[in-house]
């Protein structure tokens, strides 16, 4: 039973650059979240899709996108990308919306920008 | 809206010995609450959560975690530690109500002393 699979593993980035990160959720779930580690912080909430819309937005601006597609998976875009997006970000996936349904997260990726 | 914080840092502790890691929670709506461990270069994997029911929750690995309502607190518990056991902890609660959104703590590193 494979888990929740993200791609790359790891990447650079030019400041302004664009990015993007994809992910499969845990085999059966229909749920894919976002987060943003930063170095020595615990990962803060993007957004979440369900149905392919977005659902549940963080305070991110409007810079970070998502999509999710029929299959469930997912993708997160970055555009402009700034030094301070410099981050492990981690998807994370369930089977529905519900609270308390528990998450599985990703090994993640980590974006460096320079 | 909801905070969590977890007072320490860093808690050195040498292998056997018991260990507590402090979680304390903000919240003007019931939550359900998680711990997740996060190895190193590794996503965060469930070690336990509490939806209702017994405040005392146990969870994989010999950890436990008891959740105090008047406290607002949610403190993990193990008997004895192991070298493995090196790892940093996150705390986290979610809303019981609507979709999730997970808040999660800034981390606790725990090092495991032979």
């Amino acid at each position: 039973d494979a888990g929740v699979t993200q791609s790359p593993t790891h990447l650079i980035k030019t400041r302004g650059q664009q990015v993007t990160l994809r992910c499969s959720p845990k085999s059966g779930h229909d749920t894919v979240s976002w987060y943003q580690q930063a170095l020595g912080q615990g990962p803060q909430f993007i957004f979440q899709y369900y149905e392919e819309e977005e659902r549940q937005r963080g305070n991110f601006p409007d810079r970070f996108s998502g999509h999710q597609f029929p299959n469930y998976s997912s993708e997160l875009n970055v555009n402009a990308l700034l030094l301070g997006d410099s981050a492990l970000y981690l998807c994370a996936s369930s089977l529905g919306v519900g609270a308390g349904n528990t998450i599985y997260f990703g090994e993640g990726s980590w974006l460096t920008v320079v | 809206a909801q905070s969590v914080t977890q007072l320490d840092s860093q808690v050195p502790v040498f292998e056997e010995a018991p260990v507590e890691l402090r979680c304390n929670y903000s919240s003007s709506v019931s939550v359900y609450l998680f711990w997740y461990v996060q190895y190193p270069n590794q996503g965060l994997q469930l070690l336990l959560k509490y939806l209702s029911g017994s405040t005392l929750v146990k969870g994989i690995n010999g950890f436990e975690a008891e959740f105090n309502k008047s406290q607002t607190s949610f403190h993990l518990r193990k008997p004895s530690v192991h070298i493995s056991d090196t790892a940093e902890y996150f705390c986290a609660v979610s809303p019981t109500s609507g979709t999730y959104k997970y808040i999660f703590g800034t981390g606790t590193r725990l090092k495991v002393l032979a």
